[in-house]
């Protein structure tokens, strides 16, 4: 079975710092490993993706990830956020089952850009 | 770009009633997905299907069920809503070409039961 950890369900930032969003997720086989976001009353959107190759993935909107296998973590980081940053964001792994892609998510961290 | 339609943003019921949630895709994906949203839990998925009238049960499908007669198409059904299924519920859908296949995600069904 797989399961994320989302190790802060809130983060407010100062407008221009930095971010980074914790994510730690266990398995007992290879994963793939997505960041999605949330705007208020939307759905959710793909911010980045790591499949294999560079563990350095970038995304939409200046953020990056870092898959580090052997600490199971894909933090998400932003060097300055915008107030138009403020969302929810959600780690999530997906396994090597042929069919259905499903995805288990974690808790989600929400993020409060203040001016 | 693909686009996921949910019938509803926001829906009030009753306890007791049954409950349609109706869910479209416009790009010919393989998968679809519902998911409810609550607090604190992140999203966990309740049924999804890889192929039409083809279905799986997620993670928590107690009280739910599905239907996927079109490939456009899925459909969720609350048989008997109970005030603990008050939450937001997400469609999505996907490509069958494996996991690493993102899921696109409607805008999601506020259902409140009273």
């Amino acid at each position: 079975a797989q399961s994320v950890t989302q190790l802060d369900s809130q983060v407010p930032v100062f407008e221009e710092a930095p971010v980074e969003l914790r994510c730690n997720y266990s398995s007992s086989v290879s994963v793939y490993l997505f960041w999605y976001v949330q705007y208020p009353n939307q759905g959710l959107q793909l911010l980045l993706k790591y499949l294999s190759g560079s563990t350095l993935v970038k995304g939409i909107n200046g953020f990056e990830a870092e898959f580090n296998k052997s600490q199971t973590s894909f933090h998400l980081r932003k060097p300055s956020v915008h107030i138009s940053d403020t969302a929810e964001y959600f780690c999530a792994v997906s396994g090597l089952r042929a069919a259905g892609n499903k995805l288990t998510f974690g808790g989600g961290t929400r993020v409060l850009v203040k001016p | 770009d693909v686009k996921v339609t949910q019938s509803s943003r926001y829906l009030v019921k009753r306890t007791g009633e049954k409950v349609f949630l109706e869910c479209v895709q416009d790009m010919d994906h393989e998968n679809m997905f519902w998911y409810r949203q609550d607090p604190g839990l992140g999203l966990r998925l309740i049924y999804f299907s890889y192929d039409v009238k083809m279905k799986e049960k997620g993670d928590i499908p107690e009280g739910y069920s599905v239907s996927r007669e079109k490939k456009e198409r899925f459909s969720l059904i609350l048989e008997s809503a109970s005030t603990n299924q008050t939450s937001m519920y997400l469609c999505a859908s996907s490509f069958g070409g494996g996991p690493n296949q993102p899921q696109h995600f409607g805008d999601g069904t506020r259902l409140s039961i009273l």
